[in-house]
Protein backbone atom coordinates (compact mmCIF):
# COMPACT_ATOMS: atom_id res chain seq x y z
CA UNK A 1 0.00 0.00 0.00
CA UNK A 2 1.00 3.55 -0.38
CA UNK A 3 3.31 5.35 2.18
CA UNK A 4 4.48 8.61 2.92
CA UNK A 5 7.50 9.32 4.87
CA UNK A 6 8.95 12.85 5.87
CA UNK A 7 12.78 13.19 6.27
CA UNK A 8 14.66 15.87 7.12
CA UNK A 9 16.65 18.08 9.99
CA UNK A 10 15.13 18.32 13.36
CA UNK A 11 16.82 21.30 14.46
CA UNK A 12 17.02 24.41 11.94
CA UNK A 13 18.42 28.01 13.30
CA UNK A 14 16.12 31.03 13.23
CA UNK A 15 16.00 32.94 10.23
CA UNK A 16 17.52 29.87 8.00
CA UNK A 17 15.74 27.69 6.10
CA UNK A 18 13.29 24.64 6.99
CA UNK A 19 13.80 21.68 4.18
CA UNK A 20 11.96 18.26 4.35
CA UNK A 21 11.07 15.81 1.77
CA UNK A 22 8.62 13.36 1.65
CA UNK A 23 9.26 10.10 0.04
CA UNK A 24 6.17 8.15 -1.53
CA UNK A 25 6.13 4.60 -1.42
CA UNK A 26 4.12 1.97 -3.30
CA UNK A 27 2.89 4.49 -5.79
CA UNK A 28 3.75 7.26 -8.04
CA UNK A 29 3.55 10.63 -7.52
CA UNK A 30 3.40 10.84 -11.45
CA UNK A 31 -0.09 8.47 -11.74
CA UNK A 32 -1.39 12.13 -11.98
CA UNK A 33 -4.28 10.61 -9.56
CA UNK A 34 -3.87 12.95 -6.48
CA UNK A 35 -2.53 16.27 -5.24
CA UNK A 36 0.61 15.90 -2.30
CA UNK A 37 0.40 18.64 0.68
CA UNK A 38 2.19 19.50 3.89
CA UNK A 39 0.42 20.25 6.74
CA UNK A 40 1.89 21.47 10.25
CA UNK A 41 1.23 21.37 13.91
CA UNK A 42 2.55 23.35 17.06
CA UNK A 43 2.90 21.24 19.86
CA UNK A 44 0.09 20.88 21.54
CA UNK A 45 -1.90 22.90 19.07
CA UNK A 46 -3.87 22.30 15.90
CA UNK A 47 -3.35 21.68 12.07
CA UNK A 48 -2.14 24.24 9.92
CA UNK A 49 -2.07 23.66 5.97
CA UNK A 50 0.94 24.68 4.02
CA UNK A 51 0.40 24.24 0.54
CA UNK A 52 -0.17 21.49 -2.13
CA UNK A 53 1.39 20.69 -5.71
CA UNK A 54 0.35 18.59 -8.57
CA UNK A 55 3.24 16.30 -10.35
CA UNK A 56 3.42 18.83 -12.87
CA UNK A 57 4.68 21.42 -10.67
CA UNK A 58 1.54 23.23 -9.95
CA UNK A 59 1.27 24.29 -6.62
CA UNK A 60 -1.26 26.33 -4.57
CA UNK A 61 -0.29 27.63 -0.60
CA UNK A 62 -1.75 29.03 2.57
CA UNK A 63 -1.58 32.75 1.78
CA UNK A 64 -0.98 33.35 5.63
CA UNK A 65 2.58 31.43 5.04
CA UNK A 66 3.03 32.09 1.25
CA UNK A 67 5.72 34.58 1.31
CA UNK A 68 8.15 31.67 2.67
CA UNK A 69 7.06 28.65 1.39
CA UNK A 70 8.07 26.63 -1.87
CA UNK A 71 7.07 22.73 -2.73
CA UNK A 72 8.61 21.12 -4.99
CA UNK A 73 8.67 17.63 -6.80
CA UNK A 74 10.88 15.19 -8.53
CA UNK A 75 8.89 12.99 -10.26
CA UNK A 76 11.94 10.94 -10.78
CA UNK A 77 12.12 10.34 -7.01
CA UNK A 78 8.81 10.34 -6.07
CA UNK A 79 9.43 12.81 -3.59
CA UNK A 80 8.34 16.36 -3.18
CA UNK A 81 9.42 18.82 -0.44
CA UNK A 82 9.06 21.69 1.68
CA UNK A 83 10.98 24.70 2.26
CA UNK A 84 9.89 27.34 4.46
CA UNK A 85 12.12 30.89 4.56
CA UNK A 86 13.44 33.09 7.57
CA UNK A 87 11.90 30.37 9.89
CA UNK A 88 11.44 31.55 13.95
CA UNK A 89 10.55 29.57 17.14
CA UNK A 90 6.86 30.10 15.94
CA UNK A 91 7.58 27.28 13.18
CA UNK A 92 8.32 24.87 15.53
CA UNK A 93 6.38 22.10 14.62
CA UNK A 94 5.44 18.54 13.52
CA UNK A 95 5.52 18.57 9.59
CA UNK A 96 2.70 16.30 7.83
CA UNK A 97 2.70 15.32 4.24
CA UNK A 98 -0.29 14.16 3.06
CA UNK A 99 -1.46 13.11 0.18
CA UNK A 100 -4.73 14.76 -1.32
CA UNK A 101 -7.97 13.17 -3.08
CA UNK A 102 -9.47 16.00 -5.54
CA UNK A 103 -12.47 13.96 -6.13
CA UNK A 104 -13.44 15.00 -3.11
CA UNK A 105 -10.70 17.33 -2.16
CA UNK A 106 -9.35 16.01 1.41
CA UNK A 107 -6.38 14.57 2.89
CA UNK A 108 -6.18 10.73 2.89
CA UNK A 109 -3.17 9.73 3.53
CA UNK A 110 -0.99 11.03 5.84
CA UNK A 111 2.86 10.50 6.96
CA UNK A 112 4.25 9.90 10.47
CA UNK A 113 5.40 13.46 10.98
CA UNK A 114 8.29 14.48 11.66
CA UNK A 115 9.56 17.30 14.55
CA UNK A 116 11.22 19.83 13.38
CA UNK A 117 12.54 22.56 16.58
CA UNK A 118 13.96 26.11 15.61
CA UNK A 119 16.46 27.31 18.07
CA UNK A 120 19.79 28.65 18.63
CA UNK B 1 -9.48 33.17 6.38
CA UNK B 2 -12.57 31.65 8.11
CA UNK B 3 -12.33 29.95 11.19
CA UNK B 4 -13.86 26.35 12.26
CA UNK B 5 -15.04 26.54 16.10
CA UNK B 6 -15.08 23.42 18.06
CA UNK B 7 -14.70 22.66 21.79
CA UNK B 8 -11.59 22.28 23.36
CA UNK B 9 -13.09 19.42 24.98
CA UNK B 10 -15.72 16.97 25.42
CA UNK B 11 -16.19 13.54 27.87
CA UNK B 12 -18.87 10.88 27.99
CA UNK B 13 -18.84 7.77 29.55
CA UNK B 14 -18.23 4.03 27.70
CA UNK B 15 -21.27 2.93 26.43
CA UNK B 16 -22.81 6.38 25.45
CA UNK B 17 -22.92 8.98 22.47
CA UNK B 18 -20.37 12.17 22.17
CA UNK B 19 -21.54 14.93 19.67
CA UNK B 20 -18.89 16.72 19.03
CA UNK B 21 -19.63 20.30 16.80
CA UNK B 22 -17.98 22.29 14.61
CA UNK B 23 -19.31 25.57 14.02
CA UNK B 24 -18.81 27.73 10.82
CA UNK B 25 -18.01 31.67 10.95
CA UNK B 26 -21.74 33.43 10.03
CA UNK B 27 -20.61 34.11 6.46
CA UNK B 28 -20.18 30.05 5.71
CA UNK B 29 -22.88 28.87 5.36
CA UNK B 30 -22.80 25.16 6.39
CA UNK B 31 -24.24 23.70 3.79
CA UNK B 32 -22.58 24.65 1.01
CA UNK B 33 -19.50 22.37 2.49
CA UNK B 34 -18.65 19.07 2.94
CA UNK B 35 -17.52 18.69 6.87
CA UNK B 36 -14.77 16.42 7.13
CA UNK B 37 -13.67 14.49 10.19
CA UNK B 38 -10.37 13.24 11.33
CA UNK B 39 -9.26 11.58 14.56
CA UNK B 40 -5.76 12.09 16.40
CA UNK B 41 -4.29 10.42 19.31
CA UNK B 42 -0.64 10.91 20.53
CA UNK B 43 2.05 10.46 18.31
CA UNK B 44 0.08 9.71 16.12
CA UNK B 45 -0.53 11.55 12.56
CA UNK B 46 -4.62 12.55 12.05
CA UNK B 47 -6.62 10.04 10.76
CA UNK B 48 -9.61 10.73 8.15
CA UNK B 49 -13.32 9.54 9.82
CA UNK B 50 -15.95 10.66 7.30
CA UNK B 51 -17.08 13.60 5.75
CA UNK B 52 -20.54 15.06 5.21
CA UNK B 53 -22.35 16.91 2.95
CA UNK B 54 -26.20 15.98 3.00
CA UNK B 55 -27.88 12.55 4.03
CA UNK B 56 -27.78 11.50 0.39
CA UNK B 57 -23.60 12.63 -0.35
CA UNK B 58 -21.81 11.55 2.78
CA UNK B 59 -18.78 9.04 3.18
CA UNK B 60 -17.19 6.69 5.76
CA UNK B 61 -13.26 6.28 5.81
CA UNK B 62 -11.79 2.96 5.19
CA UNK B 63 -12.16 1.02 8.06
CA UNK B 64 -14.05 3.56 10.19
CA UNK B 65 -16.99 2.07 12.17
CA UNK B 66 -20.58 3.14 11.39
CA UNK B 67 -21.21 4.62 14.84
CA UNK B 68 -19.21 7.25 13.75
CA UNK B 69 -21.08 9.46 12.01
CA UNK B 70 -21.77 12.76 10.75
CA UNK B 71 -24.81 15.51 10.11
CA UNK B 72 -25.32 19.47 10.08
CA UNK B 73 -27.43 21.59 12.18
CA UNK B 74 -28.31 24.32 9.63
CA UNK B 75 -29.82 26.47 12.19
CA UNK B 76 -26.04 26.47 14.07
CA UNK B 77 -24.30 26.72 11.03
CA UNK B 78 -22.64 23.79 12.27
CA UNK B 79 -21.67 20.28 11.58
CA UNK B 80 -21.50 17.51 13.84
CA UNK B 81 -19.83 14.19 14.42
CA UNK B 82 -21.68 11.83 16.51
CA UNK B 83 -19.83 8.85 17.98
CA UNK B 84 -22.45 6.37 19.33
CA UNK B 85 -21.24 3.70 21.66
CA UNK B 86 -18.08 4.94 23.20
CA UNK B 87 -15.15 3.01 23.82
CA UNK B 88 -11.53 4.07 25.76
CA UNK B 89 -10.18 3.54 22.20
CA UNK B 90 -12.26 6.64 20.80
CA UNK B 91 -10.40 9.05 23.62
CA UNK B 92 -8.71 11.30 21.05
CA UNK B 93 -8.52 14.48 19.30
CA UNK B 94 -10.77 15.29 16.81
CA UNK B 95 -10.49 18.04 14.02
CA UNK B 96 -12.65 19.36 11.66
CA UNK B 97 -11.79 20.72 8.50
CA UNK B 98 -13.61 22.65 5.29
CA UNK B 99 -11.98 23.09 1.77
CA UNK B 100 -13.22 25.85 0.05
CA UNK B 101 -13.36 26.29 -3.77
CA UNK B 102 -10.18 28.20 -4.67
CA UNK B 103 -9.60 28.94 -1.12
CA UNK B 104 -7.03 27.43 1.67
CA UNK B 105 -8.21 24.68 3.52
CA UNK B 106 -9.46 25.66 7.05
CA UNK B 107 -8.95 23.21 9.84
CA UNK B 108 -10.84 23.42 13.77
CA UNK B 109 -9.10 23.84 16.60
CA UNK B 110 -9.80 20.86 17.49
CA UNK B 111 -11.73 18.78 20.39
CA UNK B 112 -10.28 16.84 23.28
CA UNK B 113 -12.66 13.81 23.71
CA UNK B 114 -12.26 12.08 27.09
CA UNK B 115 -14.15 8.78 27.71
CA UNK B 116 -14.69 8.47 31.42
Amino acid sequence: QVQLQESGPGLVKPSQTLSLTCTVSGGSISSGDYYWSWIRQPPGKGLEWIGYIYYSGSTYYNPSLKSRVTISVDTSKNQFSLKLSSVTAADTAVYYCARVDYVLWYFDLWGRGTLVTVSS
Amino acid sequence: QPVLTQPPSSSASPGESARLTCTLPSDINVGSYNIYWYQQKPGSPPRYLLYYYSDSDKGQGSGVPSRFSGSKDASANTGILLISGLQSEDEADYYCMIWPSNAPVVFGGGTKLTVL
